[in-house]
């Protein structure tokens, strides 16, 4: 099947800092990539979809400005967290669409903000 | 406002019998579900689906019920196994320009004792 993959698989920054997650699709052309976001015990929530070259759509209530999203190639989408705070602490996956309507999704990344 | 629904956080079964895992939706418009499973600090994979124009789809193990006009959709397990016990997600997306868009329930923990 399809392999994503994410980097790193787990950070942990200061207050105030930025974080930088990628994401790469490594056997297929990602046409689409998601980023989504889960607490404990909760649901994915999506939180931006993007696709290559264009810019991210943002879900409701996520701040562009705050997660912003590159997907500057077929294999490659990015996700950097501006300015993080406690509360930004998270477990954040990404996933991958082809051509076809299934979505795979890499391993994620567990963010904590000390 | 939560539109995929998975009612029951968890859920025990002998291995052997069968695991039923349940999943509701508001959104008429959905058009095509899918089944998730998830381990602890992984990315969901992928474990089946089905279009709104079945209502039934097979695959070794794992059946995908749905009935459209109870919104509503199950997964049957059998014989279920304790390498199945895992985190499963339902997820919904609508046809149209955000048919890759995907809204997943809160998850279900399925654990299946040897």
């Amino acid at each position: 099947g399809a392999v994503v993959s994410q980097h790193p698989s787990w950070v942990i920054c200061k207050s105030g800092t930025s974080v930088k997650i990628e994401c790469r699709s490594l056997d297929f052309q990602a046409t689409t990539m998601f980023w989504y976001r889960q607490f404990p015990k909760q649901s994915l929530m999506l939180m931006a979809t993007s696709n290559e070259g264009s810019k991210a759509t943002y879900e409701q209530g996520v701040e562009k400005d705050k997660f912003l999203i590159n997907h500057a190639s077929l294999t490659l989408s990015t996700l950097t967290v501006t300015s993080a705070h406690p509360e930004d602490s998270s477990f954040y996956i990404c996933s991958a669409s082809g051509l076809g309507h299934e979505q795979y999704f890499g391993p994620g990344t567990r963010l904590t903000v000390t | 406002d939560q539109q995929v629904k998975q009612n029951s956080p968890s859920l025990s079964v002998q291995e052997g019998r069968i695991s039923i895992l349940n999943c509701d939706y508001t959104n008429s418009m959905f058009d095509y579900f899918l089944w998730y499973k998830k381990y602890p600090a992984e990315g969901p994979t992928f474990l089946i689906s089905i279009s709104s124009i079945k209502d039934k789809n097979e695959d070794g193990r794992f059946t995908v019920f749905l009935n459209k006009s109870a919104k509503h959709l199950s997964l049957h397990i059998v014989p279920s196994q304790p390498g199945d016990s895992a985190v499963y997600f339902c997820a919904a997306s609508a046809v149209g320009s955000n048919f890759n868009k995907f809204y997943f329930g809160s998850g279900t923990k399925l654990n299946v004792k040897p």
